[in-house]
């Protein structure tokens, strides 16, 4: 069965505190992985996608790296700002989506 | 350029009733999804639409359909509402066959009592 999921579920870091988020998968038929972040009351926005193994890709603080198994969200020097839940999706074979359950992360000052 | 739109933004309902969200997707935009989150169960995937023919479908039950206008908008429908099905209900649009990547909407916030 198909399967995303994301660890831990929440995290609480110092402002600057770097960390790294997880999304591991076992799919069949893999042909994306995304990221999104999502605020209270509001719909997920995109970060990134994700293709193929040893794939990278950064936006400001953040950085998001693909394995065959897991990807992982890596948060350089956070800021309150950054505070959200943290969602991972794949997309397989038939452009079905599954999204794991999000780390909710709180960066304090 | 818009971005994905649902309306209402929140809706009270009671239980039994029935309730029909909507969804305008990016202009050009030919796939549309929903989905229900809620805190338990996460985003869980309910259909998607492209060019008005459901494409796929998650494993809800018959009291949840959807339909997909000739525009590309969409509607998603819930009859005989319960408690339980009170959640946020997401949709997102996108670009269509091979072009990955979905744009959120706000959701619905639906309640039913």
């Amino acid at each position: 069965e198909d399967q995303v999921t994301q660890s831990p579920e929440a995290l609480r870091l110092q402002e600057g505190e770097s960390s790294s988020l997880n999304c591991s998968y076992t799919v069949s038929g893999l042909r994306g992985l995304f990221w999104y972040r999502q605020d209270p009351g509001k719909g997920p926005e995109f970060l990134f996608t994700l293709y193929s193994a040893g794939e990278e890709k950064e936006k400001e603080r953040l950085k998001a790296t693909l394995t065959k198994k897991e990807s992982f969200l890596h948060i350089t020097a956070p800021k309150p700002e950054d505070s959200a839940t943290y969602l991972c999706a794949v997309v397989v074979t038939g452009n079905q989506f599954y999204f794991g359950t999000g780390t909710s992360l709180t960066v304090i000052p | 350029k818009a971005g994905v739109t649902q309306t209402p933004r929140y809706l009270i309902k009671t239980r039994g009733q029935q309730v029909t969200l909507s969804c305008s997707p990016i202009s050009g935009h030919r796939s549309v999804s929903w989905y229900q989150q809620t805190p338990g169960q996460g985003l869980q995937f309910l259909f998607e639409y492209f060019s008005e023919t459901q494409r796929n479908k998650g494993n809800f039950p018959g009291r949840f359909s959807g339909r997909q206008f000739s525009n590309s908008r969409s509607e998603m429908n819930v009859s005989t509402l319960e408690l339980g099905d009170s959640a946020l209900y997401l949709c997102a649009s996108s670009g269509g066959r091979g072009s990955y990547g979905y744009t959120f909407g706000s959701g619905t916030r639906l309640t039913v009592v």
